[in-house]
């Protein structure tokens, strides 16, 4: 089966840094992706692993372990924009380069 | 200029009709998919057209019927709409082996069925 996990809902402070974990279970893996989608917008892409280790694009980061089967997505200096739903998404190993999304973690950023 | 654009934005319609949704894509892009976001925001795929064609039909329901007319447009048919087709519906784009993947999405059409 093909099930990919994210906490529902996180709050944190203007300035501070989140994480946000997933979790995937895939019949196949060929890249993870970040989306980011505020209220009532598409989602926009944020970043993409699939070697594991760390990447790094301004004050967004993300970190991939295939052995673990795990990923998370590091905000660091949160703004108030920074509220929004992040997608965790898997693409999966066939060739019709579908992406399979867990159901987003919503971020409050409080002041 | 807006890189993938749907159309409508809002669709609120009478359960039984029949609609449709056009998307078109202006990023060069060979593939475009149809995603269903629902109420607890959920994104699932639901189709896939590479240059015009089929490649992902995930399990819709036949009152769902795709029609790429170019690789750069795939519309969205609905037939006998139902209550639980109420949804956000977004399309996307990419090319397979370039930008990793990425997908790009269009705004979205938010399908209201009373």
């Amino acid at each position: 089966g093909q099930n990919i996990d994210q906490p529902t809902e996180m709050t944190a402070t203007e300035g501070a840094i989140v994480q946000i974990n997933c979790t995937y279970q895939t019949s196949g893996f060929n890249g993870l992706f970040w989306y980011q989608q505020h209220a009532g917008e598409a989602p926009t892409f944020l970043s993409y692993n699939v070697l594991d280790g760390l990447e790094e694009k301004g004050r967004f980061s993300s970190f991939l372990s295939r052995s673990k089967g795990y990923s998370y997505l590091l905000l660091k200096e949160l703004q108030m924009k920074d509220s929004a739903s992040y997608l965790c998404a898997v693409r999966d190993l066939d060739s019709s380069y579908k992406l399979i999304f867990g159901s987003g973690t919503r971020l409050l950023v409080r002041p | 200029d807006t890189a993938v654009s749907q159309t409508p934005k809002y669709l609120v319609t009478q359960m039984g009709n029949d609609k449709s949704i056009k998307c078109e894509q202006n990023l060069g892009h060979d593939t475009m998919y149809w995603y269903k976001q629902d109420s607890k925001k959920f994104l699932k795929i639901m189709f896939s057209y590479n240059n015009k064609e089929l490649i992902i039909n995930e399990t819709v329901p036949n009152r769902f019927s795709p029609k790429s007319p170019d690789k750069a447009h795939l519309n969205l048919h609905i037939n006998s709409l139902e209550l639980g087709d109420s949804a956000v519906y977004f399309c996307a784009s990419a090319t397979p082996g370039q930008e990793f993947e990425t997908q790009y999405f269009g705004p979205g059409t938010r399908l209201l069925v009373l």
